[in-house]
């Protein structure tokens, strides 16, 4: 059982150039995330998506787009990287909220690095 | 607008002995709390939660305790192993969300020597 894999894991680009992240879960649920992670800021939510066909802006979209054309796979797109968007970038998925006992389940990251 | 604050960025303990991390929050609103450990390289792995309506919560080694009126939440680990060593998040969610989105802590840094 994979859980949840990110590809790739590690991606370095120029600025300006474009890239998509994918994300599989292979638990069937319904609610996916994208967050990113910076030295001292914790985790912050980008996109989410809470089945497939949707998706909503979290904390800070600015500068990316996401796609979730089937329920396993969710897609983060940067369409002209920048500096700032130097990060590790984490996937998650869960069950609906209706069970407490749900917390979510996140990939191991893509580091990428915009020059 | 940091709802959730991790104000410890590092704490370091001796094995064998206790560890306690510290969590504040400011939305009244949050009524489920997690604890979520991450290892370098890998992701965020979920460790232990507590539902607003408990002040504490236990599994094994760890025990999370919820104080409601102080919105303040708090992790401890005994006795603290070496494969304790990660960094630890506190995340909460709120009950007025259907989703579920989670708001985390910056984090803590926890060493375990020998």
């Amino acid at each position: 059982n994979a859980g949840v894999t990110q590809t790739p894991k590690f991606r370095v680009l120029k600025t300006g150039q474009s890239m998509t992240l994918l994300c599989a879960q292979d638990m069937n649920h319904e609610y996916m995330y994208w967050y990113r992670q910076d030295p001292g800021m914790g985790l912050r939510l980008i996109h989410y998506s809470v089945g497939e066909g949707t998706t909503a802006k979290g904390e800070v979209p600015d500068g990316y787009n996401v796609s979730r054309l089937k329920k396993q796979n969710f897609l983060l797109g940067l369409e002209s990287a920048a500096p700032s968007q130097t990060s590790v970038y984490f996937c998650a998925s869960s069950p609906p909220r209706r069970a407490y006992n749900s917390p979510l389940h996140f990939g191991n990251g893509t580091r990428l690095t915009v020059t | 607008d940091q709802q959730v604050k991790q104000n410890s960025p590092s704490l370091s303990v001796q094995e064998g002995r206790i560890s306690i991390l510290n969590c504040d929050y400011t939305n009244s609103m949050f009524d489920y709390f997690l604890w979520y450990k991450k290892y370098p390289a890998e992701g965020p792995t979920f460790l232990i939660s507590i539902s607003s309506i408990k002040d504490k919560n236990e599994d094994g080694r760890f025990t999370v305790f919820l104080n409601k009126s102080a919105k303040h939440l708090s992790l401890h680990i005994v006795p603290s192993q070496p494969g304790d060593s990660a960094v630890y998040f506190c995340a909460a969610n709120d009950r007025g969300s259907t989703l579920g989105r989670l708001y985390f802590g910056r984090g803590t840094q926890l060493t375990v020597w020998p």
